[in-house]
């Protein structure tokens, strides 16, 4: 069964670096999304992407972060100027339609901000 | 706005016996609901969905969901818990036409017992 796939597991950088957060969707999948959960916390929405632009993004998302798909299969998150409550699960999903469908999820990158 | 309410933080149940986990949602519209869940280690996984067709839904491994506009609540149940059931699981909710963005509860832990 076709599954989302996210590098690393666990990512560990120092404040003030840049990050940046990987993930294979499904292969026919066409809308991409980035959600995070600071421990103890939900999981919150950060962005969606759609025919190569970002369709929804939530105030979480600053100027900081961004995305791109660079090739067919990858999509990935960047982190600039890392702060330390940056420090979260972060987690990629896709979905072959927009907002009528199942969003897949990957495992997850934990990212720790030191 | 809306917004998904998991009444219990943790549950606890031995094998074989009933599960319930409790979920009330916040919403203007007529919501999309979805159940998650995650195991350890492991990526957020659909257990079912509910989009206005059957109140009832039913979705993997004998788990069911009913929805009830009237009390705003989307419990889900399953008969007898078995050891593998073991996991967070997450009561999810999307406004119809509102975009891609799934806004998630805090997680219900369950824990079974032999």
């Amino acid at each position: 069964e076709p599954e989302v796939t996210q590098t690393p597991s666990h990512q560990v950088t120092q404040m003030g670096q840049e990050v940046i957060l990987r993930c294979v969707p499904i292969s026919n999948h066409l809308y991409f999304y980035w959600y995070r959960q600071i421990l103890g916390q939900k999981v919150e929405f950060l962005v969606s992407f759609y025919n190569n632009e970002i369709s929804e993004k939530s105030e979480i998302f600053d100027d900081r972060f961004s995305v791109e798909r660079p090739d067919g299969s990858n999509f990935t998150l960047k982190i600039r100027s890392t702060k330390l409550e940056d420090s979260a699960m972060y987690f990629c999903a896709s979905s072959y339609t927009g907002s009528t469908d199942t969003q897949y999820f990957g495992p997850g990158t934990r990212l720790t901000v030191l | 706005a809306q917004s998904v309410t998991q009444l219990d933080s943790h549950v606890s149940v031995s094998e074989g016996t009933p599960v319930l986990l409790r979920c009330n949602y916040s919403s203007s519209y007529s919501p999309s609901l979805f159940w998650y869940v995650q195991h350890p280690n492991k990526g957020l996984q659909l257990l079912l969905k509910y989009t206005s067709a059957a109140t009832l839904v039913k979705g993997i491994n004998g788990f069911e969901a009913e929805f009830k506009k009237s009390e705003t609540s989307f419990h889900l149940t399953k008969p007898s818990a078995h050891m593998s059931d073991a996991a967070e699981y997450f009561c999810v909710v999307r406004r119809p036409q509102a975009g891609t963005a799934l806004i998630f509860g805090k997680g219900t832990t369950l824990s079974v017992s032999s």
